[in-house]
């Protein structure tokens, strides 16, 4: 099975910031596309946002964007705004089961 | 529109079944394949199970091997998730999902969820 570490598990950030999330993956995947990353906020089922893993989801801000092959994935946001606080996943569809990283919940400072 | 709706959570004791649903509506249900994704009161998402648009294909998260059976009828656009010998490890808010891989499409639509309380 891929394990998805995911890091850090938290942070706090200030509106504006630019803020990098990365997951690493504990085998290598055959196809860079094979991530997602997925916004949640509390009480609310998961969205997604990129995947595959640098493809935005229509109406997504372009301040979201993804990159990564191989075992490192990162999500980075270029400029915090209040409605990005929220807790990030990423998952892998490379191969099943599919996992998901822990997340990062981002908070603000 | 994309319409996912799980219902037949509820309550169940250690060691006992439940048998979720996921009703889709507003797009071809045949030519997704779907997914049970679940997430614990304050913990992460974990993924169930998936099973292929047309059931040649299950998989199942390690967690639930052999206990939980994915299904789903075409006919009436319905997913199902028949849980069996339930711990209480299972509590969790379930949701569906979709997917069509030859698209690149992965979890665009959840359902909003149904809440799993497996306690004596």
């Amino acid at each position: 099975d891929i394990q998805m570490t995911q890091s850090p598990s938290s942070l706090s950030a200030s509106v504006g910031d630019r803020v990098t999330i990365t997951c690493r993956a504990s085998q290598g995947f055959r196809n860079k596309d094979n991530l997602g990353w997925y916004q949640q906020k509390p009480g609310k089922a998961p969205k997604r946002l990129i995947s595959p893993a640098s493809s935005l989801q229509s109406g997504v801000p372009s301040r979201f964007s993804g990159s990564g092959s191989g075992t490192e994935f990162t999500l980075t946001i270029s400029s915090l705004q209040p409605e990005d606080f929220a807790t990030y996943y990423c998952l892998q569809h490379e191969s099943y089961p599919w996992t998901f990283g822990q997340g990062t919940k981002v908070e603000i400072k | 529109q994309v319409q996912l709706v799980e219902s037949g959570g509820g309550v169940v004791q250690p060691g006992r079944s439940l048998r979720l649903s996921c009703a889709a509506s507003g797009f071809t249900f045949s030519d997704y394949g779907m997914h049970w994704v679940r997430q614990a009161p304050g913990k992460g998402l974990e993924w169930v199970a998936v099973i292929w648009y047309d059931g040649s294909h299950i998989n199942y998260g390690d967690s639930v091997k052999g206990r939980f059976t994915i299904s789903r009828d075409n006919s009436k656009n319905t997913l199902y998730l028949q849980m069996s010998s339930l711990r209480t490890e299972d509590t969790a808010v379930y949701y569906c999902a979709r997917d069509r891989p030859n698209y690149n499409v992965y979890f665009d639509y959840w359902g909003l969820g149904t809440l799993v309380t497996v306690s004596s």
